[in-house]
C-alpha cells in the first residue's frame, strides 16, 4: 500500500532561515506528488506538483520542491522564510488509483 | 467561482444524533473525497467517488457513508455520532483521479 512519511513534525525557524521538509513515500510505480499548506485555521491550497519531466518543481511564494526518486523522496525546500510562512505543510502521493494520501503533516513556526 | 462549498462550518452534536455534512462544487470536477483532519494524524481519506453513481471507501470508512447522486454534490452521512468521530471534515475535489485535488474550507465537528 502506498503511504508517505514526513519525520520532522514540528520545525522552528527564524526569518531568513533557510528551509527543507522531508518527504518520503512508498510505493513502486508511477507516482504524482504534491505539496500542500494549511495557514492557521485555513483550507489546504496547493503549493507546488510533480507528475513528470523535471525533478525540480517550482511552486507558489518561493518554494520548491526536488524528487528523488531513487530515494523515495520529494523535499520542500525554501531559500529563506518568512513569518507568513508560519502553516502546517502537508506532502500527499497519488498513484493514480483513486486517492490521495497525505503525510502526517509538519508544522513551522516562523519567528520575526 | 466558489469553488468547494461546505456546510455547516461547525456544528456540536449529540452522540447518537444523524448528520450530515454537505458539500457542493461548482468545477464539475470528477473526483470528490471526504477527509477527516486530526492532531498528529494528518488527513485520512473516509470516502471517495471518482465519477457521479460511483463510491469507495478509503483509510477510515467505519461510521460514514457517502452518495454522489450528481456531478456536484457529495454529501457525508454519520449514521449514528459518536465522540471519536469529533474532527475536522475537509471535502475535496479533483478533475480527474490522478491530478490535485481542491479542498473546501471545513466543517468542524464535535460530538459529545
Amino acid at each position: 500500500a502506498q503511504s508517505v512519511s514526513q519525520h520532522n513534525h514540528h520545525v522552528i525557524l527564524s526569518e531568513a532561515a533557510s528551509l527543507e521538509l522531508g518527504c518520503n513515500y512508498s510505493y513502486g510505480g508511477t507516482v504524482n506528488l504534491f505539496w500542500y499548506v494549511q495557514y492557521p485555521g485555513q483550507h489546504l491550497q496547493l503549493l507546488l506538483k510533480y507528475f513528470s519531466g523535471d525533478p525540480l518543481v517550482k511552486g507558489i511564494k518561493g518554494f520548491e520542491a526536488e524528487f528523488i526518486k531513487s530515494k523515495f523522496s520529494f523535499n520542500l525546500r525554501k531559500p529563506s522564510v518568512q513569518w507568513s510562512d508560519t502553516a502546517e505543510y502537508f506532502c500527499a502521493l497519488n498513484t493514480g488509483f483513486q486517492k490521495l494520501v497525505f503525510g502526517t503533516g509538519t508544522r513551522l513556526l516562523v519567528s520575526p | 467561482i466558489a469553488g468547494i462549498t461546505q456546510a455547516p462550518t461547525s456544528q456540536i452534536l449529540a452522540a447518537g444524533r444523524r448528520m450530515t455534512l454537505r458539500c457542493t462544487q461548482d468545477m464539475r470536477h470528477n473526483a470528490m473525497y471526504w477527509y477527516r483532519q486530526d492532531l498528529g494524524l494528518g488527513l485520512r481519506l473516509i470516502h471517495y467517488s471518482n465519477t457521479a453513481g460511483t463510491t469507495g471507501k478509503g483509510e477510515v470508512p467505519d461510521g460514514y457513508s457517502v452518495s454522489r447522486a450528481n456531478t456536484d454534490d457529495f454529501p457525508l452521512t454519520l449514521a449514528s455520532a459518536v465522540p471519536s468521530q469529533t474532527s475536522v471534515y475537509f471535502c475535496a475535489s479533483s478533475e480527474r483521479e490522478n491530478t490535485e485535488a481542491f479542498f473546501g474550507q471545513g466543517t468542524r465537528l464535535t460530538v459529545v
